[in-house]
């Protein structure tokens, strides 16, 4: 079974400094790996995913993320944060790569950024 | 882009009573439907798949018998708690998937008193 584990619970942050996410991730089989983000009591809106070919992907809003597949992490990463950028992320992976796979999400990580 | 339309955002029913929530994807046929659960500060539990015209596939723990899901076509699915509890409170997700997009709908805030 797949399993999904965001190292940090919190990162607190000051405005206009680097973030990283971590999000490392266990499967038997091959998958596909998304990061979303969550503002308070709304769905989740897609910041990027790897499906396939570099592993270096980018995303919306400046954010970008880097597959590692033999130490089976895709950290999600920001140059400069915005206060605007305080919100709940989530790390996710398929269930395997067939159709209509289903996601599985890890528990969170609070990022928190202050002026 | 691709939206899924989740109804009602917020629900609070009492003790008892069943209640509907409704996703449609507004401009995709989502061939797989997935509901989610979140409890507060917490990550999103799968509890069922379903696909249109099949029964659902329910997760491990999950009581198919009090949610109740159905997937009558490409653009609508429902989710349905039966004889609802307080600890049925929580906030459900839907999600759309076709060809490895997912689409998540806003989110039920569901309360039961």
């Amino acid at each position: 079974a797949q399993s999904v584990t965001q190292l940090d619970s919190q990162v607190p942050v000051f405005e206009e400094a680097p973030v990283e996410l971590r999000c490392n991730y266990s499967s038997s089989v091959s998958v596909y790996l998304f990061w979303y983000v969550q503002y308070p009591n709304q769905g989740l809106q897609l910041l990027l995913k790897y499906l396939s070919g570099s592993t270096l992907v980018k995303g919306i809003n400046g954010f970008e993320a880097e597959f590692n597949k033999s130490q089976t992490s895709f950290h999600l990463r920001k140059p400069s944060v915005h206060i605007s950028d305080t919100a709940e992320y989530f790390c996710a992976v398929t269930r395997g790569v067939q159709a209509g796979t289903a996601l599985i999400f890890g528990k969170g990580t609070t990022l928190s950024v202050s002026s | 882009g691709a939206v899924v339309s989740q109804h009602p955002s917020r629900v609070i029913c009492k003790s008892g009573t069943s209640v509907k929530i409704e996703c449609r994807s507004l401009d995709f046929q989502a061939t797989t439907m997935f509901w989610y659960r979140q409890f507060p500060k917490q990550s999103l539990m799968l509890m069922a798949t379903s696909n249109e015209g099949s029964k659902a596939t329910y997760e491990q723990g999950v009581e198919k018998d009090k949610f109740l899901i159905n997937h009558a076509s490409l653009t609508l699915s429902t989710l349905t708690v039966t004889s609802a509890h307080p600890e049925d409170s929580s906030f459900y997700i839907c999600s759309g998937n076709n060809n490895y997009g997912y689409t998540f709908g806003s989110g039920t805030r569901l309360t039961v008193v």
